[in-house]
């Protein structure tokens, strides 16, 4: 009964680097939702999508990243030319198709970009 | 623009205490509440939630109050155990089903044995 996984947990890259975070969600769910901590921080809303769609990026920085959850594999949160500011813990979430009655989101354990 | 605020970086509680740990909201179109508890190096884990049509829900030894004229809600925890330390975030969105949630900054509980 496998939760929400993320690898790596833990990733360095240099300035100018790509950084690709991956994300399978929980088995029969279909929503996925990226967030990001920076130290000291509450976990920030990024982007939410569905498969093959993303419904809504209005937390995503308008340049450099882009996310994805192809119709088959996990959702992948990518970002071009990394900055020390993209340095921070990054989670992802899945919920059901059918949330039902609450908005709980399963989270995962994280990944640790830290750009050098 | 912090919609949701924990204005209590860190709490400490003796064991068998109670523990209360507070959270305000700006947004009134936010309908649904959850406290998350968060370990170090692992993701948040969810614990309790309120919709805004009660005003109290109650988990065991967690209960959480909800007061939509004040925008406030509070988590209660009784008896306090040392497993119980970590940091707590308040959570918050805007309608029912999947939808994003807006994050408190979280306060750390420290339960003393």
């Amino acid at each position: 009964n496998a939760g929400v996984m993320q690898n790596p947990r833990h990733l360095v890259r240099r300035r100018g680097q790509e950084a690709r975070l991956r994300c399978s969600p929980m088995k029969g769910h279909s929503h996925v939702y990226w967030y990001r901590q920076l130290p000291e921080e509450g976990l920030k809303f990024m982007v939410y999508l569905q498969k093959e769609n993303i419904i809504d990026e209005s937390g995503m920085p308008k340049e450099r990243f882009s996310a994805e959850f192809p119709k088959e594999g996990p959702s992948i949160l990518r970002i071009q030319q990394v900055v020390r500011g993209d340095s921070a813990a990054y989670f992802c979430a899945s919920s059901p198709l059918l949330a039902g009655v609450t908005n709980e989101q399963f989270f995962g354990p994280g990944t640790r970009l830290t750009v050098l | 623009d912090q919609q949701v605020k924990q204005n209590s970086p860190s709490l400490s509680v003796q064991e068998g205490r109670i523990s209360i740990l507070n959270c305000d909201y700006t947004n009134s179109m936010f309908d649904y509440f959850l406290w998350y508890k968060k370990y170090p190096a692992e993701g948040p884990t969810f614990l309790i939630s309120i919709s805004s049509i009660k005003d109290k829900n109650e988990d065991g030894r967690f209960t959480v109050f909800l007061n939509k004229s004040a925008k406030h809600l509070s988590l209660h925890i009784v008896p306090s155990q040392p497993g119980d330390s970590a940091v707590y975030f308040c959570a918050a969105s805007a309608q029912t089903g999947a939808n994003n949630l807006f994050f408190g900054t979280g306060t750390r509980l420290t339960v003393i044995p």
